[in-house]
Formats: structure tokens, C-alpha cells, sequence
């Protein structure tokens, strides 16, 4: 069975970037499917970042492109989330997910998730 | 984007009743749905993909209907580890967007 887990920073400076990797494990990340990073800010719902395929394709939410950018390592078979500009609003737990199904199926592998918090 | 509406925000049941929880998206997405189960501290849990499949371990208890713009996550008989917050989501299109969420709670 796939494991994902994240690992990074647990402060970020405000202006900062924020950097996260997921180590995709028990599976290669040359499979058919899409590799997502979601958020979840303290006592809310969740929200979509971003995506890459194997190839380096990658898909962003826009309500973030300018800030985000999300990269693969097919040799430490993990991927990676880069979020610049960082304030307050970006404290959250992020997770990174798969989605199966060449794009069009759910996330159906999730890490255990990482708190970050933005804070001088 | 797609907004996604869930309905109620939280609701209270006690153990055996049969809860609904419903989602609305602002266009259709055909059947490209899924659902999830989260407790607190925990990543989300798949339940329910393409509207109406059951993910592989999710007890039969659960289940889902619908298609176009209107779903429904249905727990035939709610046990005490159903507790938690649902969530819907459309794959149909990028950005993957969520639904607010629904709290079940212990009546």
C-alpha cells in the first residue's frame, strides 16, 4: 500500500517561503496519477493547492499560481510544494495526497499532514 | 471554480439512526463525486468515489446516490465511529474543490 509523508519546517517567517516535501513510499510516483498538496486551516475545511504528474505537468489552484509552485524528484520518487510570500492566512495543516485515475478520481492516499505555522 | 454546497452544516443523531447528508455543485459534474470522512487530528478518509462506489475497507453502511449537480452520502445506521466531519469533493475539473463540511455530532 502507498505512504505518503510530509516533512518541513513547522515555522515559517512572515514574507517567507514555505517548503514542504512528501515522500511517496511502498509505491512509485511514475504511476497513473496525480500528486496534490491540500490544506486545512485551523478549524476550517479544506482547500486544493496544487498538482504535478511524473512528467512535471502541473495544474494550480489560482487562487494561489502566483505564489505557489509544485515539483517532483523522480529519483527520491517524492514531491515537493514551494509557497512564497507566506502571511498568517497560510497557518494550516498541509497534506499531500494522491489522486488516482489519471486526474479525474478522488484522493484516495493521504499523509498524515504537517502543521504550519506563520509567526515572527 | 465549482462551489460546492453541503447540507446540513452539522447535524446531531444518536447511534443506529439513518443519516443524509447532501451536496450541491453550482454546475454539473456528472458523477465525478467523492466523499470523506474526518476526525479530529486525522487526514481525511475516503469513503465514497464516483458518487456512488465504495472504497475498498469502507463499512456497506455507507453509501451514495446522485449525479449531475445534486448527491447525497447516506450512513444507514450510524455506530459511535461515525462521529466526525464529512466532506464532499468533484473531481470533474481543476481546481478540486471541497465542500464547507458536515459535523455529525452525538445527540
Amino acid at each position: 500500500q502507498v505512504q505518503l509523508q510530509e516533512s518541513g519546517p513547522g515555522l515559517v517567517k512572515p514574507s517567507g517561503t514555505l517548503s514542504l516535501t512528501c515522500a511517496v513510499s511502498s509505491g512509485s510516483i511514475f504511476s497513473n496519477a496525480w500528486w496534490s498538496w491540500v490544506r486545512q486551516s485551523p478549524g476550517k475545511g479544506l482547500e486544493w493547492l496544487g498538482e504535478i504528474y511524473h512528467s512535471g505537468s502541473t495544474n494550480y489552484n489560482p487562487s494561489l499560481q502566483s505564489r505557489v509552485t509544485i515539483s517532483v524528484d523522480k529519483s527520491k520518487n517524492q514531491f515537493s510544494l514551494r509557497l512564497s510570500s507566506v502571511s498568517a492566512a497560510d497557518t494550516a495543516v498541509y497534506y499531500c495526497a494522491r489522486v488516482r485515475n489519471s486526474g479525474v478520481g478522488p484522493f484516495d492516499i493521504w499523509g498524515q499532514g504537517t502543521m504550519v505555522t506563520v509567526s515572527s | 471554480d465549482i462551489q460546492m454546497t453541503q447540507s446540513p452544516s452539522s447535524l446531531s443523531a444518536s447511534v443506529g439512526d439513518r443519516v443524509t447528508i447532501t451536496c450541491r455543485t453550482s454546475q454539473s459534474i456528472s458523477s465525478y463525486l467523492n466523499w470523506y470522512q474526518q476526525k479530529p487530528g486525522k487526514a481525511p478518509k475516503l469513503l465514497i468515489y464516483a458518487a456512488s462506489s465504495l472504497q475498498s475497507g469502507v463499512p456497506s453502511r455507507f453509501s451514495g446516490s446522485g449525479s449531475g449537480t445534486d448527491f447525497t452520502l447516506t450512513i444507514s445506521s450510524l455506530q459511535p465511529e461515525d462521529f466526525a466531519t464529512y466532506y464532499c469533493q468533484q473531481s470533474y475539473t481543476t481546481p478540486r474543490t471541497f465542500g464547507q463540511g458536515t459535523k455529525v455530532e452525538i445527540k
